[in-house]
């Protein structure tokens, strides 16, 4: 059991540039979450998904897509990368509705020049 | 403007010294969770605290949770050097679409020497 699992640990990307962050989880959850965490600043929700094929909107989306195709996975796309797009990803995921916890991965490290 | 504002930003005390980290709103959420994060890893739930007033401990950690449900505390006694970590609040308010969604504070980083 990995629990939350991200692919890649570290990504170098230059401006215009186009790159996809994958997340797998294999605890069955229904939730999955993308946030974005920038020093001081805690961590921002980007894009989250309620089930398998739905996708909505979070405080911070404009500059990136998501996709969820398969229950346990959940993409992030920035199709244009930008320098104002340096930062660290999480992905979470969560059992169900009325379930507080959610479970982290590892993170992804993305510099953008 | 964050919603939630955790302070201080950064602590740094002497191993057997108590600290206490406070997350402040002024919105109304229907729980508030503590999270830990060490570097390089993603952040891990220490505690979930629902009712007004609620105290929760967890070994040397206290957690409140205010009267009004606005705010928190983490109270840690005696830190150790295994305390030091990123401590983050985040609280949680339901939505039909999406049931319970988590903003997060900015953080309190707290380094523990020995």
């Amino acid at each position: 059991n990995a629990g939350v699992t991200q692919t890649p640990k570290f990504r170098v990307l230059k401006t215009g540039q186009s790159m996809t962050l994958l997340c797998a989880q294999d605890m069955n959850h229904e939730y999955m979450y993308w946030y974005r965490q920038d020093p001081g600043m805690g961590l921002r929700l980007i894009h989250y998904s309620v089930g398998e094929g739905t996708t909505a909107k979070g405080e911070v989306p404009d500059g990136y897509n998501v996709s969820r195709l398969k229950k346990q996975n959940f993409l992030l796309g920035l199709e244009s990368a930008a320098p104002s797009q340096t930062s660290v990803y999480f992905c979470a995921s969560r059992i169900r509705q009325t379930q507080y916890e959610q479970y982290f991965g590892p993170g992804t490290r993305l510099t953008v020049t | 403007t964050q919603l939630l504002e955790q302070s201080p930003q950064f602590l740094s005390i002497q191993e057997g010294e108590n600290l206490t980290v406070y997350c402040n709103s002024s919105s109304v959420f229907s729980s508030l969770q503590w999270y830990r994060q060490e570097p390089g890893e993603g952040p891990v739930l220490l505690v979930t605290v629902v009712t007004g007033g609620e105290v929760k401990k967890l070994k040397r950690l206290t957690f409140q949770f205010g009267d009004a449900r606005k705010d928190s505390s983490l109270h840690i006694t005696a830190a150790q050097p295994g305390d030091t970590g990123l401590y983050l609040c985040a609280g949680a308010k339901f939505t039909k679409a999406a049931g319970n969604k988590l903003t997060f504070g900015g953080g309190t980083r707290v380094l523990v020497k020995p």
